[in-house]
């Protein structure tokens, strides 16, 4: 079955304590990206993937970082995660018609 | 900057009637164009897209959407609701006046559906 897949699916952390979400995809698709997911504000795109190796800023990349070492698997980082990123996240991977698979999500906390 | 609004975060339809929801997008070439639906506790799925084909598009569940050009729109239609259809939708533009590989999303209209 082509899926994407995140874990966890749900993080209670506190501040300062660095975290990883994986996101793993078996399509074989190149593009790849994060967003998260805010009330009234829709979702913004935190980083993305057109390749292994080879990252780009979304529109708030700020307190995240990603890396590409692998073409299925694109994880995010937050180094040093503050209340501010408490969110819902959501990886995608892209197909080449530009349509995009979303996992299930991940609802992160931070305290 | 490339952008996508919504009118409405909620909208509100008696079962058996008229979906309609609203898309408006600023670009200066024709983009490329979708809608997805948003269950909750769930990720994104796409209803349907707009590729620089056919104006009318059919996507899942009964819904279409049409791109007009002059309006810069896209807006989504059902001719009748159904109880299943609430749900949270989006609309989102992607291609290359976007940064090539940007995809940019409205915030969202939330699909309620009345007995």
């Amino acid at each position: 079955e082509a899926q994407v897949t995140q874990n966890p699916r749900y993080l209670i952390t506190v501040t300062g304590k660095k975290l990883t979400v994986t996101c793993s995809q078996n399509m074989n698709h190149e593009y790849m990206s994060w967003y998260r997911q805010d009330p009234g504000l829709g979702l913004r795109q935190i980083y993305y993937s057109m390749n292994v190796e080879v990252t780009d800023k979304g529109d708030v990349p700020e307190g995240y970082k990603v890396s590409r070492k692998e073409k299925r698997n694109f994880p995010l980082i937050l180094e040093s995660p503050s209340p501010n990123q408490t969110s819902l996240y959501f990886c995608a991977s892209r197909d080449s018609s530009y349509e995009q698979y979303f996992g299930p999500g991940t609802r992160l906390t931070v305290t | 900057a490339q952008s996508v609004t919504q009118l409405g975060s909620h909208v509100s339809v008696s079962e058996g009637a008229l979906v309609l929801l609203r898309c408006n997008y600023s670009s200066s070439v024709p983009p490329y164009l979708f809608w997805y639906v948003q269950y909750p506790n769930q990720g994104l799925q796409l209803l349907l897209k707009y590729t620089s084909a056919a104006t009318l598009v059919k996507g899942i569940n009964g819904f279409e959407a049409e791109f007009k050009k002059s309006e810069t729109s896209f807006h989504l239609t059902k001719p009748s609701a159904h109880m299943s259809d609430a749900a949270e939708y989006f609309c989102a533009v992607s291609g290359q006046n976007t940064g090539g590989f940007k995809t940019i999303f409205g915030a969202g209209t939330r699909l309620f559906v009345k007995a």
